[in-house]
């Protein structure tokens, strides 16, 4: 079945001790997304890849990087977590359209906690 | 960008049916979609409005006006397991990326 996998679905990091969360794609979609998500709130678009074009949200700290060397991976980075970086990351596909549904299709996501 | 506003939460009985509204602000409107999430696991798609009308797709149907900014999410012969948190997202004209509420969480009861 085509899918949006995430690896590791927990993590648990050191606050400052950098991590990369991993995001792989069967689906063949152009656009890749990473999405923050902290309890009971909507979904927080970080910044998403049209193809190789990377597109940062203006809100985004500094301390979030992406990097996508394909089209089925997309890797997110924190440099130095914080502990208000504790949330679920989702990664997300679809493919680029503004006619139609072009849905996003979310992968489980990982949750993140910061000691 | 957008202005969405849902309920944060809802309750009903198992067997009922339960209507879960969305309103939102746009200067372009190009499509509202609806996402179902259980706790602790990621969005799935449920539906997607962009045309005035009544989307029904077995248990689950959706609706926009899109003169009035709204939505609704209508679940009938609620089961246990449709307890989760329902997204309403609006993407924006000239957009690909919609932009979600902050959802309505549904608790089923016996």
């Amino acid at each position: 079945d085509a899918m949006v996998i995430q690896n590791p679905r927990y993590q648990v990091t050191q606050f400052g001790k950098p991590v990369t969360l991993s995001c792989s794609q069967t689906l063949n979609h152009n656009v890749m997304y990473w999405y923050q998500q902290k309890s009971s709130q909507a979904p927080k678009l970080l910044f998403h890849y049209y193809d190789k074009d990377f597109n940062n949200e203006a809100d985004t700290p500094d301390n979030f990087q992406s990097r996508r060397p394909n089209t089925s991976f997309c890797f997110l980075d924190i440099r130095s977590p914080g502990l208000g970086d504790a949330a679920m990351y989702l990664c997300a596909t679809s493919t680029r359209g503004t006619s139609g549904s072009n849905e996003q299709f979310f992968g489980p996501g990982t949750r993140l906690t910061v000691l | 960008g957008q202005n969405i506003d849902q309920p944060t939460e809802m309750t009903a009985t198992e067997g009922a049916i339960v209507q879960i509204n969305c309103t939102y602000q746009t200067s372009g409107f190009n499509g509202l979609f609806w996402y179902q999430q259980h706790a602790g696991e990621a969005p799935t798609f449920l539906s997607y409005n962009v045309l005035d009308g009544l989307e029904e797709k077995g248990r689950f149907s959706s609706f926009l006006s899109r003169s009035k900014g709204y939505s609704y999410l209508l679940l009938k012969e609620l089961q246990m397991k449709d307890s989760a948190s329902y997204l309403c997202a609006v993407r924006d004209k000239g957009s690909y990326i919609p932009t979600f509420g902050r959802g309505t969480s549904l608790i089923v009861h016996p």
